[in-house]
């Protein structure tokens, strides 16, 4: 699987928008982009995934870049809810069976103040 | 029900003991994990199961034994642990696509905090 890299940390004001960011430049074409957060002491949570095109639902926003080797996760009005550690992963489906793989890197922690 | 349910959420034991994690969903998914997290790093997989069926094992030690009864059920059978596998433990599940569907999201577990004395 590719690998992901992401800012180690990030400050956000509550009610502004959260802009986080992450690169993937070894991305495979079959591989998709996959956003994971984990509020602390909780099971990760799933935000969003996409593989090419911009994509939202009610948690947030991914934005890909058209070579596919970034993308940027977008909570469009932070909350302190919000604080917690964000996991950016690349993935395909394993070995073309009906399970899949996630390996999480290091994560991006966003603490969103007052 | 859109939970996956992990008991217990704490675990305190000894280094000789035997105890066993559980892991239950009522989603149908047909795939379940487990995942060992350190304290400040990030889930590591453990095992995967797909369709009851043990799929990946990602070179865990013996003395960790997973296990699926049926296709709700996922356990994970500990003995002879030492201290360093104090951990969270978390288990996950997920749809099991056939051939060029789609990977949906992995639904987690909250945990349990295992300490080994």
């Amino acid at each position: 699987d590719a690998k992901t890299t992401q800012p180690t940390s990030m400050d956000c004001a509550e009610g502004r928008a959260a802009n986080l960011p992450c690169n993937h430049s070894t991305i495979s074409g079959n591989e998709y982009v996959y956003w994971y957060r984990q509020i602390h002491s909780q099971g990760p949570q799933y935000i969003i995934h996409g593989l090419k095109n911009n994509e939202t639902n009610e948690m947030a926003s991914l934005i890909i870049t058209e070579d596919r080797k970034s993308s940027t996760l977008i909570l469009p009005h932070a909350t302190l809810r919000d604080t917690a550690v964000y996991y950016c992963i690349v993935s395909v489906m394993a070995g073309g069976t009906s399970y899949g793989k996630l390996t999480f890197g290091q994560g991006t922690i966003l603490t969103v103040h007052p | 029900d859109t939970e996956v349910t992990q008991t217990p959420k704490h675990l305190v034991m000894g280094m000789t003991n035997k105890k066993s994690l559980k892991c239950e969903q009522h989603m149908g998914h047909r795939a379940m994990y487990w995942y060992k997290q350190k304290a400040k790093k990030p889930p590591e997989l453990m095992f995967v199961y797909s369709y009851e069926k043990l799929s990946i094992n990602e070179s865990v030690p013996s003395r960790f034994s997973p296990e699926c009864p049926n296709s709700s059920l996922l356990n994970l059978h500990l003995h002879a642990l030492q201290p360093e596998d104090s951990a969270l433990y978390l288990c996950a599940s997920s749809q099991a696509g056939t051939g060029g569907s789609i990977f949906y999201g992995y639904t987690f577990g909250s945990g349990t905090r295992l300490t080994v004395v």
